[in-house]
């Protein structure tokens, strides 16, 4: 099993531009999450999902928006990037109630 | 508000301690209580999960503890090994309505054991 996997790893973006990351899991997992984690913030949710075809809200939801058309994907899109945005994004599954299996991160810095 | 504290936010002690963690939450109506690890750039790893109707669980040299009532838990470590230098982060699960479930992170202790 490889768990639940991130892509891309690391990637550069200029303010305003867009792009999407990627998260799979292979546990069939029905919640599934975003995090951002910042120096002196810890981990803070972003979105999230109890099941395929459901999102919503975390606490700091703005300026993302995510989609999980299928059971083992959860994507997180960033419309319009923004320097607030560099961080590092996590993000895990889990079943109800149970352990969280979290990715290895993608590494985000906004010029 | 639901908040989840950590103290001390470092703690470097020599290899063969025994040591304490701390996680404090101001919410006790917690579902359930998860003890992980982070080691630099990497993700987090749960080391331990206790239920809210639970005292403690025990992992190898890990034990974690959990005190609704007074909003604390410990994470124990036994005789501490260089390879158990790493962040560990508390972090308290809340159910909300409609099966959502809301896990709120402490900051972490960063731990470093010399050999």
């Amino acid at each position: 099993n490889a768990g639940v996997t991130q892509t891309p790893k690391f990637r550069v973006l200029k303010t305003g531009q867009s792009m999407t990351l990627l998260c799979a899991q292979d546990m069939n997992h029905e919640y599934m999450y975003w995090y951002r984690q910042d120096p002196g913030m810890g981990l803070r949710l972003i979105h999230y999902s109890v099941g395929e075809g459901t999102t919503a809200k975390g606490e700091v939801p703005d300026g993302y928006n995510v989609s999980r058309l299928k059971k083992q994907n959860f994507l997180l899109g960033l419309e319009s990037a923004a320097p607030s945005q560099t961080s590092v994004y996590f993000c895990a599954s889990s079943r109800l109630g149970s352990r969280e299996f979290f990715g290895p991160g993608t590494r985000l810095t906004v010029l | 508000k639901q908040e989840v504290t950590q103290i001390p936010a470092a703690l470097s002690v020599p290899e063969g301690e025994n040591l304490v963690l701390n996680c404090s939450f101001t919410d006790s109506a917690i579902y359930n209580l998860q003890w992980f690890r982070q080691d630099p750039g990497k993700g987090l790893t749960s080391l331990l999960l206790i239920q809210s109707s639970q005292r403690e669980q025990t992992s190898g040299r890990l034990n974690a503890s959990l005190d609704k009532s007074s909003g604390r838990s410990t994470l124990y470590i036994a005789a501490s090994q260089p390879g158990d230098s790493a962040t560990y982060l508390c972090a308290v699960r809340y159910l909300e309505i409609q099966g959502a479930q809301k896990l709120v992170f402490g900051q972490g202790t960063r731990l470093t054991i010399n050999p």
